[in-house]
């Protein structure tokens, strides 16, 4: 089944403790973007990917990291969680010839403290 | 800045009663505008774009360059299209803005 998968689903953590939230795609995408939605903002784009070892900031990149070493993956790294990154994540990827439809990851609630 | 903009946060209709979900955007050069639609308990997923003109389940949107609008229109709604609407803009590249999203509740 084509699809995008995250790990984990769910996370409390404590400021300061660096976490990576994992994402996958089984469909040979080129493009794969990291969102984070939050009440009143809608979703925002923290980071994108055109390719493999090609990546470019969002709208909200302060305080992530990401890596392209494959095409299937795309992890979002926070070094040091603070209580403003608490938010629901969304990894999405999408085809380069694929007229910009996104397909969307089931989203990570993450909760720092 | 705000590139796309969806003035309703909440909109509720009757069923069988035309829905309207307004989004308007601020873009130099030629939009590409999408909605997007989430369920309950299920993921965000494309529900049309303005370039394929096509109508998906019973929705359609029509680009305004004058208005600078891509507001999201169905003739009668039904239970099902309850739902959250994203209106978005894809910039060079893969860079995306989404609108703050509103939330439809068609009422039986």
């Amino acid at each position: 089944e084509a699809q995008v998968t995250q790990n984990p689903r769910y996370l409390i953590t404590v400021t300061g403790k660096k976490l990576t939230v994992t994402c996958s795609q089984n469909m040979n995408h080129e493009y794969m973007s990291w969102y984070r939605q939050d009440p009143g903002l809608g979703l925002r784009q923290i980071y994108y990917s055109m390719n493999v070892e090609v990546t470019d900031k969002g709208d909200v990149p302060e305080g992530y990291k990401v890596s392209r070493k494959e095409k299937r993956n795309f992890p979002l790294i926070l070094e040091s969680p603070s209580p403003n990154q608490t938010s629901l994540y969304f990894c999405a990827s999408s085809a380069t010839l694929g007229l910009g439809e996104q397909y969307f990851g089931p989203g990570t609630r993450l909760t720092v403290t | 800045a705000q590139r796309v903009t969806q003035p309703e946060k909440l909109l509720s209709v009757f069923k069988g009663a035309p829905v309207e979900l307004k989004c308007n955007y601020s873009y130099s050069g030629s939009p590409e505008l999408f909605w997007y639609v989430q369920y309950s308990r299920q993921r965000l997923q494309l529900l049309l774009r303005h370039i394929s003109r096509e109508s998906i389940k019973g929705f359609t949107a029509d680009l305004n360059k004058g208005e600078t609008s891509f507001h999201l229109k169905k003739p009668f709604a039904q239970e099902e299209d309850s739902a959250m609407y994203y209106c978005a803009l894809k910039h060079t590249g893969n860079q995306f803005y989404f609108g703050t999203g509103t939330s439809l509740t068609v009422i039986p």
